[in-house]
């Protein structure tokens, strides 16, 4: 069973501070990561993709990429109490027909 | 905007009953997903679907069934349920090549 990993916290930080959101996968062919955010009780929500090694800036997220190190991140700049949520890492690859395998999810509290 | 809909948000059935659930969406995707949520074991894959009357079995595909008979529709069957099938259930699709899969709102489903 191909493993997708994330501490499952809480990870408490204060309002305006950055939070980081750590993910490690064991498949190496892995093609697609991305990040949803999950409020309690609803579905999850698609936040960032990535496919390729590096930096993905999209407002106060950014995605960071290492297929060297299987290890995929999310940093939230400026966090909100609104930020509070569960995420939940996910990959993908070809073998799979692109079915999305989960880790377990972060949560992550905001505190005011 | 992505549209996934699913028929019930909640549903309470008896052990033995044959369930349906319904999912919907919009954006003329290829691929679409049924996956369920439970505390501590994380989103696991049911089923998927890549194509009208195509399906693929995931990592929990005991006790339930698909249909896709058209693009749009992809239905979870439940032939005889039973209370470890208690359960968030959360349909996905996606266009193919493993681009981003979209939610719907989820259909808790409880069996007694």
């Amino acid at each position: 069973q191909k493993e997708v990993e994330q501490n499952s916290g809480p990870l408490s930080v204060p309002e305006g501070a950055i939070a980081s959101l750590n993910c490690t996968y064991s498949d190496r062919v892995s093609q697609s990561f991305f990040w949803y955010r999950q409020y309690s009780g609803k579905s999850p929500e698609l936040i960032m993709s990535i496919y390729s090694n590096g930096d993905k800036e999209d407002g106060r997220f950014t995605a960071q990429l290492n297929k060297a190190s299987q290890y995929v991140s999310l940093l939230i700049r400026d966090s909100q109490p609104s930020d509070s949520a569960t995420y939940l890492c996910a990959v993908s690859n070809s073998n799979s027909g692109y079915a999305l395998n989960f880790g377990k999810g972060t949560s992550l509290l905001v505190t005011p | 905007d992505v549209k996934v809909t699913q028929s019930s948000r909640y549903l309470v059935k008896r052990t033995g009953e044959k369930v349906f659930l319904e999912c919907v969406q919009d954006m003329d995707h290829e691929n679409m997903f049924w996956y369920r949520q439970d505390p501590g074991l994380g989103l696991r894959l049911i089923y998927f679907s890549y194509d009208v009357k195509m399906k693929e079995k995931g990592d929990i595909p005991e006790g339930y069934s698909v249909s896709r008979e058209k693009k749009e529709r992809f239905s979870l069957i439940l032939e005889s349920a039973s209370t470890n099938q208690t359960s968030m259930y959360l349909c996905a699709s996606s266009p193919p090549a493993g681009l981003e899969q979209y939610f719907g709102p989820g259909t808790r489903l409880t069996v007694t």
